[in-house]
């Protein structure tokens, strides 16, 4: 069965704080690795990644892959109140052509002023 | 680029009626889309996977009769909950992916359908 865990669960920081989300995974026919944000609504996408060890970056945030000890941190630098949302990892799995999203439980980020 | 809209976003009615939801790709077309269901504090669940121009593929324990999902053009599937009981009532999103085949764009989701079910 595919398993994806996130941790921790749930986080509450400080603006200015660094925080860096976990997620490991046991699938099968793994094909990448997407983050999402979800705020109110729906999840918003962060990074897609399929390689291990490169690093991407999108201003204060940043995330990376290892595929050998099946695990990818989402990093997020001097964290802001709007940073204030549910993490979302899923890797893209399966033998069709379009894949399938498996996500994990979520880390739910609070920041405080 | 890649938005996708999802229409209700709010629907409140009695038990026994049957609701569709609609999801379009806006801006591009999407020969795959998605049907999750996502209960309070819990991650999303995938449903089906919709494909233009044939059957759904459902996932193991949704029930093909009570969740009908129809992707009759590259830019919009529709989700009808039939008969819907309360135990139905959930936040069903969707998600649409740009490209055919083994496209290597993520999934852009809607923005929900909140469903409560009296």
């Amino acid at each position: 069965e595919d398993k994806v865990v996130q941790s921790p669960l749930s986080l509450v920081v400080h603006e200015g704080d660094t925080v860096t989300l976990n997620c490991s995974y046991e699938v099968t026919n793994f094909r990448s690795l997407l983050w999402y944000k979800q705020e109110k609504k729906a999840p918003t996408f962060l990074f897609m990644l399929t390689s291990s060890g490169i690093e991407k970056k999108s201003g204060r945030l940043s995330s990376i892959l290892d595929k050998k000890e099946l695990f990818s941190i989402l990093n997020i630098t001097a964290t802001q109140t709007g940073d204030s949302a549910i993490y979302l990892c899923a890797p893209l799995i399966g033998g069709t052509s379009y894949g399938k999203l498996t996500f994990g439980q979520g880390t739910i980020l609070t920041v405080h002023p | 680029g890649a938005v996708v809209s999802q229409h209700p976003s709010r629907v409140i009615c009695k038990s026994g009626t049957s609701v569709k939801i609609e999801c379009r790709s806006l801006d591009f077309q999407a020969t795959t889309m998605f049907w999750y269901r996502q209960f309070p504090k819990k991650s999303l669940m995938l449903m089906a996977t919709s494909n233009e121009g044939s059957k759904a593929t459902y996932e193991q324990g949704v029930e093909k009769d009570k969740f009908l999902i129809n992707h009759a053009s590259l830019t919009l599937s529709t989700l009808t909950v039939t008969s819907a009981h309360p135990e139905d009532s959930s936040f069903y999103i969707c998600s649409a992916r740009p490209g055919q085949g083994e496209s290597n764009q993520p999934q852009h989701f809607g923005d929900g359908t909140r469903l409560s079910i009296l």
